[in-house]
């Protein structure tokens, strides 16, 4: 079965530098949600969207934004990187559905700050 | 609501035992829950979910067991192996608008003794 598919898998950015994340859902799932982990900590929501719109907003940086694109994919761009900016970054999608809705995560992309 | 975790709580097991990991949510309107597994370097991995009108559900070799009155919930590994050792995260699921807002509990690292 297909699984969400995030690039690249490891990122390495200077201070502040730009860095562009990449997600493929799961064919027909509606929504994409951007998590940040830092090492040996919780996923932290950023931010998801329904139906290429924005449904929700986490602790997402100002320098950070994202969009969801007509195919569902979504990117998630980082400006003016920091070195705490460095940590793993988490794409999951799921149906939508009227309870519940199970997020399938990525892989994640390794982003090193130097 | 939202938890860092800078140390994760452990519990070491010996291989063939069973094992209980527990979990206290913050939202009393939440009606769905979901447990997942993350090993190293890899995405958070669904393992069971359970309703808010259940309380126990039993999967391969997992149970999910839900208290709703202290807000409490649980995950029982029977018969531990070295490849259940991993993080594992509570996930709270509560509807907010016609959208149902995922959030994550502190992980909890699980080490199995060989």
């Amino acid at each position: 079965a297909a699984g969400v598919i995030q690039s690249p898998r490891h990122l390495i950015k200077e201070k502040r530098e730009t860095a562009t994340l990449k997600c493929y859902p799961i064919p027909r799932h509606d929504t994409v949600y951007w998590y940040q982990q830092g090492p040996g900590q919780d996923p932290q929501f950023l931010i998801s969207f329904y139906e290429k719109m924005q449904s929700d907003k986490g602790s997402i940086p100002d320098r950070f934004s994202a969009q969801q694109f007509s195919d569902y994919h979504s990117e998630l761009n980082m400006s003016s990187l920091e070195l705490g900016d460095s940590a793993l970054y988490f794409c999951a999608s799921s149906k939508r559905t009227g309870f519940g809705g199970i997020q399938y995560f990525g892989a994640g992309t390794r982003l090193s700050v130097l | 609501g939202e938890s860092v975790g800078l140390h994760l709580p452990t519990l070491s097991v010996q291989e063939g035992d069973n094992s209980i990991i527990n979990c206290a949510y913050s939202n009393s309107a939440s009606d769905y829950f979901i447990w997942y597994k993350q090993e190293s370097g890899k995405g958070p991995q669904f393992i069971i979910d359970i309703r808010s009108n259940m309380d126990k559900r039993q999967g391969q070799r997992v149970t999910v067991l839900l208290n709703k009155t202290v807000k409490h919930l649980s995950l029982q590994i029977a018969a531990t192996q070295p490849g259940d050792s991993a993080v594992y995260f509570c996930a709270e699921s509560l509807p907010e608008g016609g959208y149902q807002k995922v959030t994550f509990g502190t992980g909890t690292k699980l080490q199995v003794i060989p």
